[in-house]
């Protein structure tokens, strides 16, 4: 597979528990927000995103929540399962007139069954 | 299924040589994106169009060229003027310049230059 993020800071998790997954993101007038996933070989996948009139997003196990103050995201995945198992990516938006996403290096989750 | 597809998934080339990476879109979107990937580093925007016959340079252009013929054709050619170009290439499409929409990206060209 692709060795897309050697050094990566990484989650280790058990199958079941839940996994937060943290970003902290710096332009301060970013007002669109991201999370992707990416397999190994794979190309990112769109998980869910927030605007920032928003505090929290949910979709089906995961939650986006943010905190404009510490210009701080996370992502929540609940009952986490060894298909979780990717490296996640947060992105950043500003409104600049281009829609020109800023991608932070992305963390490893490891779920172990 | 709708989608966006990038070709080859593996590519060799010799130093000095130019090569053009493949990424077609079947997802009626106006713009698409050319990114870079490194171990350890987030994605970098190489170009972008945001409509036919259009394209602008994004952060890391020097050493790449770019064509937008056709809505759902994006070619990258990377050029031997490119000091670095072993990397993983991705191409995303989104449904236009307008604010606030997701990228969608294919699965990638991982190119190897020796």
């Amino acid at each position: 597979g692709e060795s897309v993020g050697l050094h990566l800071p990484t989650l280790s998790v058990q199958e079941g528990d839940n996994s937060i997954i943290n970003c902290a993101y710096s332009n301060s007038a970013s007002d669109y927000f991201i999370w992707y996933k990416q397999e190994s070989g794979k190309g990112p996948q769109f998980i869910i995103d927030i605007r920032s009139n928003m505090d929290k997003r949910q979709g089906q196990r995961v939650t986006v929540l943010l905190n404009k103050t510490v210009k701080h995201l996370s992502l929540q995945i609940a009952a986490t399962q060894p298909g979780d198992s990717a490296v996640y990516f947060c992105a950043e938006q500003a409104p600049t007139g281009f829609q020109k996403l800023v991608f932070g290096t992305g963390t490893r989750l490891l779920v172990s069954p | 299924d709708g989608g966006i597809t990038q070709s080859p998934k593996y590519l060799f080339r010799k130093e000095g040589q130019n090569v053009t990476l493949s990424c077609e879109q079947n997802l009626n979107h106006d713009a698409m994106y050319w990114y870079r990937q490194d171990p350890g580093q987030g994605l970098r925007l190489i170009y972008y169009s945001q409509i036919v016959n259009d394209f602008q340079k994004g952060d890391i252009a020097e050493g790449y060229s770019v064509s937008r013929e056709k809505k759902e054709s994006f070619p990258l050619t990377v050029t031997s003027a490119q000091k670095n170009p072993t990397a993983f290439y991705l191409c995303a499409s989104s449904q236009g310049s307008s604010y606030n929409s997701p990228l969608h990206f294919g699965n990638g060209t991982r190119l190897t230059v020796t």
